[in-house]
């Protein structure tokens, strides 16, 4: 089945606790992006790589990294997270312009 | 002034009712699109669009590019539409998205 895998769904942690978000899929799609999704807000683009290697900032990179070595996965990084990261995430990959997106399920971190 | 403005912002209706949600935006875009957040949180991608009108089901999605106005339809609405549906439009120049604040949209029995 063709999806995006996002792990964990649901993470609780304490500030300045390193955590990594991995993000998966099956695809074989050059775009890959992440979101953070809070009330009010809506979806903020974080960070997104449009092939092996390749990343950029989004709208609100401030206190995350990204890497993207192989195609397949895109983990999102928390070095020192903040309460303030307490959020909604989402990782979306799309085979390339004019196409569609695909969205993985969420994933619910809330940093103490 | 947002990029990409959605209306109404909440809508309740009656099982059946047929619902009409709207998105405005102001930039050159490449292609909109309509999402589906469920009230657990996944989104689901409904339609790309960069002319004319899609259908799938009961769902419909139009779009005006002149006018820099699309829409989507629900016919026969059921409770299971429940959701916040989205529109975001990709700029000319770049995969990136141009998120609207999303519609709420209750279907009570």
């Amino acid at each position: 089945e063709a999806q995006v895998t996002q792990n964990p769904r649901y993470l609780i942690t304490v500030t300045g606790k390193k955590l990594t978000v991995t993000c998966s899929q099956n695809m074989n799609h050059e775009y890959m992006s992440w979101y953070r999704q809070d009330p009010g807000l809506g979806l903020r683009q974080i960070y997104y790589s449009m092939n092996v290697e390749v990343t950029d900032k989004g709208d609100v990179p401030e206190g995350y990294k990204v890497s993207r070595k192989e195609k397949r996965n895109f983990p999102l990084i928390l070095e020192s997270p903040s309460p303030n990261q307490t959020s909604l995430y989402f990782c979306a990959s799309s085979p390339g312009q004019g196409r569609g997106y695909t969205f993985g399920s969420g994933t619910r971190l809330t940093v103490v | 002034k947002n990029e990409v403005e959605q209306s109404p912002q909440n809508l309740t209706a009656q099982e059946g009712e047929f619902i009409t949600i709207n998105c405005s935006y102001s930039v050159g875009i490449s292609a909109l699109h309509w999402l589906q957040q469920h009230p657990g949180g996944g989104i689901v991608s409904l339609f790309m669009l960069s002319s004319g009108k899609k259908k799938h089901g009961r769902l419909i999605a139009t779009i005006n590019i002149q006018e820099k106005h699309s829409s989507l339809h629900i016919t026969a609405s059921h409770p299971r539409d429940s959701a916040v549906y989205i529109c975001a439009v990709r700029s000319y120049s770049n995969y990136q998205l141009i998120w609207g604040a999303g519609t709420k949209l209750i279907i009570k029995p």
